[in-house]
């Protein structure tokens, strides 16, 4: 079927703002994956989900960043008091084995 | 010392030649490797996976690994102008969670 979809592709947020970005996996992906891509940089891992349950979440950068999947298929990830460090690309991936399929990425640009 | 390292390039090679892609990792433990394309504005793309010492083919892609050496390599034969875009290697260190490197630019030149 279609592949990771992510929304929305570019969020302008003033300093301070919630945001929430949603990833819509490959349809029967059990895994889902939220990496950060700074410009000029590899993608950096954040958290991981089976199903609903999160089992890593040792690369959100503060507790500003959270995720959830409450029924184990779209992700949401929110970022609370958005600071300009967090302008970056936010990419959502999903896998049902060991290879991971990246979504288009939502930018998030933090005026 | 990062955990995966890759030379940021450019590399540049001529339309036809083979480009060959470097990357090393630091986990001894670590068993899947990946090679995703990542053209400039868009997220990465899936090319070639490997989990076993030696080569792998994929049309004019071939991955090879060498967990001894910590080492893994893509090649790309007969390279085509539309080959010209960002090379990521990326590391599964067991925790399923992917370790990237900062990625090779590649140029190929018509």
């Amino acid at each position: 079927g279609a592949g990771v979809s992510q929304s929305p592709r570019y969020k302008v947020a003033k300093r301070g703002q919630d945001v929430a970005l949603r990833c819509d996996p490959i349809s029967g992906h059990v895994s889902l994956f939220w990496y950060q891509q700074a410009l000029g940089q590899g993608p950096e891992f954040l958290t991981y989900f089976q199903n609903e349950a999160q089992l890593d979440k040792s690369g959100l950068p503060s507790d500003r960043f959270f995720a959830e999947r409450p029924e184990g298929s779209v992700s949401t990830l929110k970022i609370q008091r958005t600071q300009q460090e967090d302008s970056a690309v936010y990419l959502c991936a999903s896998s049902n084995l060991d290879e991971q399929f990246f979504g288009p990425g939502t930018r998030l640009t933090v005026l | 010392q990062k955990e995966v390292e890759q030379n940021s390039g450019p590399l540049s090679v001529p339309e036809g030649a083979i480009a060959s892609l470097n990357c090393t990792y630091s986990d001894r433990g670590s068993q899947s490797f990946f090679w995703y394309r990542q053209y400039s504005g868009k997220s990465p793309e899936l090319i070639m996976s490997i989990y076993s010492n030696g080569d792998k083919e994929d049309g004019r892609f071939t991955a090879q690994l060498n967990k001894a050496s910590q080492y893994v390599s893509l090649l790309i034969r007969d390279s085509q102008p539309s080959d010209s875009a960002t090379y990521l290697c990326a590391v599964d260190t067991g925790r399923r969670a992917l370790t990237f490197g900062s990625g090779t630019r590649l140029q190929v030149q018509p």
